[in-house]
């Protein structure tokens, strides 16, 4: 089974500028989720989705963050413009289920550093 | 308070000595638990989860839940170099059907 695909790795960019990040959940997976990591802390939910439709973006910046499910499968998590404190890995996960139930399958991630 | 909460450590344990982790909760209606290990510059894995009080084994891991004390606890046996590692709890918020993962502990198993 092939696992969750996230691009790019790494991501380099001065603050006020654009990025965008793509994943592709794993096969079948209905919930999609983006977490921020910070260096020292545990991953914070930015945004769940449910199919198409989000479940959760209470903690997404939604003044400079954006996020959007194609089809319900691939998505793509945008920031702009950046600012030094979004330096972060960005995680993408997929599970099987909803509502906190079933694990998480991580992707590899997105490290982005602001300058 | 804070949802999920850990010891960010370090926790220091001696190879083949046992390693236990705790974490507690705030949500008393939560109702999945998740263990993640998560090595230096790699995104998270999952070890274990429970739904049910009391332990459950997989190898050399072992998680405890304690619903009445809003506590669940991982323990590893026989510690190894290679479990060295932070260690990621996670638990779902009943009402807003999402994940909420701990701060992590740092684990470090000394040869």
């Amino acid at each position: 089974e092939a696992g969750v695909a996230q691009s790019p790795r790494y991501k380099i960019i001065e603050k006020r500028q654009s990025v965008a990040f793509w994943c592709n959940p794993i096969s079948g997976h209905a919930t999609l989720y983006w977490y921020q990591q910070i260096l020292g802390q545990g991953p914070k939910l930015l945004i769940q989705f449910q199919n198409n439709g989000v479940v959760d973006d209470s903690q997404l910046p939604k003044d400079r963050f954006s996020a959007e499910r194609l089809k319900g499968v691939d998505s793509t998590l945008k920031i702009q413009p950046a600012k030094l404190e979004d330096s972060a890995v960005y995680l993408c996960a997929s599970s099987l289920g909803s509502g906190g139930g079933s694990p998480l399958h991580f992707g590899n991630g997105t490290r982005l550093t602001v300058t | 308070q804070k949802e999920v909460e850990q010891n960010s450590g370090p926790l220091s344990v001696p190879e083949g000595a046992i390693a236990s982790l705790n974490c507690t909760y705030s949500d008393r209606g939560s109702q999945s638990f998740f263990w993640y290990r998560q090595y230096s510059g790699k995104s998270p894995e999952l070890i274990m989860f429970i739904y049910s009080n009391g332990d459950k084994e997989d190898g050399r891991f072992t998680a405890q839940l304690n619903k009445a004390s809003q506590y669940v606890s991982l323990l590893i046996r026989d510690s190894q170099p290679s479990d060295s590692a932070t260690y990621l709890c996670a638990v779902n918020v009943q009402g807003a059907q999402k994940l909420v993962f701990g701060q992590g502990t740092r684990l470090t198993i000394n040869p």
